[in-house]
């Protein structure tokens, strides 16, 4: 298994500028996340997904949007790029069967920078 | 919502020291508890986890630790190693949906001197 893939690594984008940040997942896990991390910060939770065609938001949502229309694919989609939103941006995903299974497995990660 | 402190921000020790961080969180609804090692320019992984039915549980060199009352929760590293060497976040989870929310701590950069 490839695990938990994401594109590009690494996207320099001018202020005003669109993209979507790809994340996929060959593990058959129901639930999916995007996380923006800053310098020195913590993970914080954009957005996440409990299945196909169910999205909702996280902590700080404002400026993204997402779609999950398969299980495996969850892109994260940037309108507007502002200097705000330069960051290092993580996908993950877990299982969510029985028996509290709550691991989730992070992607290698997408380096954002807007100028 | 939920808000997380974790403390300190940077700890150094020698190898064959312990290492304790130590986390404190608000939301009493919180029942899921990991812990996250990430090395520079790598992906978080998990390293440890407790519920919030459990006081305690210990994997080889790691523990963690939960006083549910107080709110708080510790990683305890023995015998560190130079390759312990990472950033560390605790996150506290509130249950949603049939999914879980988790908050992160700032992240505590632990340096271990060979």
């Amino acid at each position: 298994n490839a695990g938990v893939t994401q594109t590009p690594k690494f996207r320099i984008l001018k202020i005003g500028q669109s993209m979507t940040l790809q994340c996929t997942q060959d593990m058959n896990h129901n639930y999916m996340y995007w996380y923006r991390q800053d310098p020195g910060m913590g993970l914080k939770l954009i957005y996440y997904s409990v299945g196909a065609g169910i999205t909702d938001k996280g902590e700080v949502p404002n400026g993204y949007n997402v779609s999950r229309s398969t299980t495996e694919d969850f892109p994260l989609r940037l309108e507007l790029a502002a200097p705000s939103q330069t960051s290092v941006y993580f996908c993950a995903s877990r299982s969510g069967r029985s028996g509290g299974i709550y691991e989730q497995y992070f992607g290698p990660g997408t380096r954002l920078t807007v100028t | 919502g939920e808000n997380v402190e974790q403390h300190p921000s940077t700890l150094s020790v020698q190898e064959g020291d312990s290492a304790v961080i130590k986390c404190t969180y608000s939301d009493s609804a919180s029942n899921y508890f990991p812990w996250y090692k990430q090395e520079l320019g790598k992906r978080p992984q998990l390293i440890i986890d407790i519920r919030s039915n459990v006081g305690e549980k210990k994997d080889q060199r790691i523990a963690v630790t939960l006083n549910k009352t107080a709110k708080h929760f510790s990683l305890h590293i023995t015998e560190t190693q130079p390759e312990d060497s990472a950033v560390y976040f605790c996150a506290a989870s509130i249950p949603s949906g049939g999914s879980y929310i988790p908050t992160f701590g700032r992240g505590t950069s632990l340096i271990v001197h060979p």
